[in-house]
């Protein structure tokens, strides 16, 4: 199995500064045609989780360029630029090179 | 508008079975797996397993393999997760999403009680 390690597991954040978030997988996660199964995601307090970024880097529709990921084969980084309030919840990064694997989650909070 | 809507709250007795369902529609079913992710109260998304709708082959995690059995019906546009007997430990929000590569698209969840 993939391991998906997020660190760090909480995070307090004054609006409009930065975050970012690591996650490291067990294994690579760059496929031979090139592509890399990294996903982000955010789950607010009481709501489904909501993609954020697709392969790396890649923002979903609807999501604003303050969140970008980046990294490569086994250690990646989300930041958060400009952080507001609406971007509290729990993020979690997401494997899928191999079945599926979640991270443990990073909770992010407005100080 | 691509949804996938989801069966609504069950609470259950230990030992007793489930089956809750998650019905999609707006794409073209046949294209895209169905997963199913747990999430227990206050703790992380847990994924369980994945189905193709074009022929039902189905993988699962190996924390899961044998406890539940996700099935789908295509006339109805419909996946399913079983268990044939439930346990306390069992208890959880349960979600249905859309993956093909990324998850894109989630159920609203089920909540799943389980308790004598």
């Amino acid at each position: 199995d993939i391991v998906m390690t997020q660190t760090p597991l909480s995070l307090s954040v004054t609006p409009g500064q930065s975050a970012s978030i690591s996650c490291k997988s067990s294994q690579s996660l760059l496929h031979h045609d090139g592509k890399t199964f990294l996903y982000w995601y955010l789950q607010k307090a009481g709501q489904s989780p909501q993609l954020l970024i697709s392969e790396v880097s890649n923002r979903f529709s609807g999501v604003p360029d303050r969140f970008s990921g980046s990294g490569s084969e086994t250690n990646f980084t989300l930041k958060i630029s400009r952080v507001e309030a609406g971007d509290v919840g729990v993020y979690y990064c997401m494997q899928s090179i191999h079945l599926l694997t979640f991270g443990g989650g990073t909770k992010v909070e407005i100080k | 508008e691509v949804q996938l809507v989801q069966s609504g709250a069950e609470v259950k007795k230990p030992g007793e079975s489930l089956r809750i369902s998650c019905e999609a529609s707006g794409y073209d079913f046949t294209r895209y797996w169905i997963t199913w992710v747990r999430q227990m109260p206050g703790k992380g998304l847990e994924w369980m397993a994945r189905i193709d709708p074009t022929d039902s082959y189905a993988d699962y995690s190996p924390s899961f393999q044998g406890h539940v059995t996700i099935s789908v019906d295509k006339s109805t546009r419909t996946a399913f997760l079983q268990w044939s007997s439930l346990k306390a430990s069992d208890t959880a929000i349960y979600y249905c999403a859309r993956v093909y590569g990324r998850i894109d698209y989630w159920g609203q969840g089920t909540l799943v009680t389980v308790s004598s």
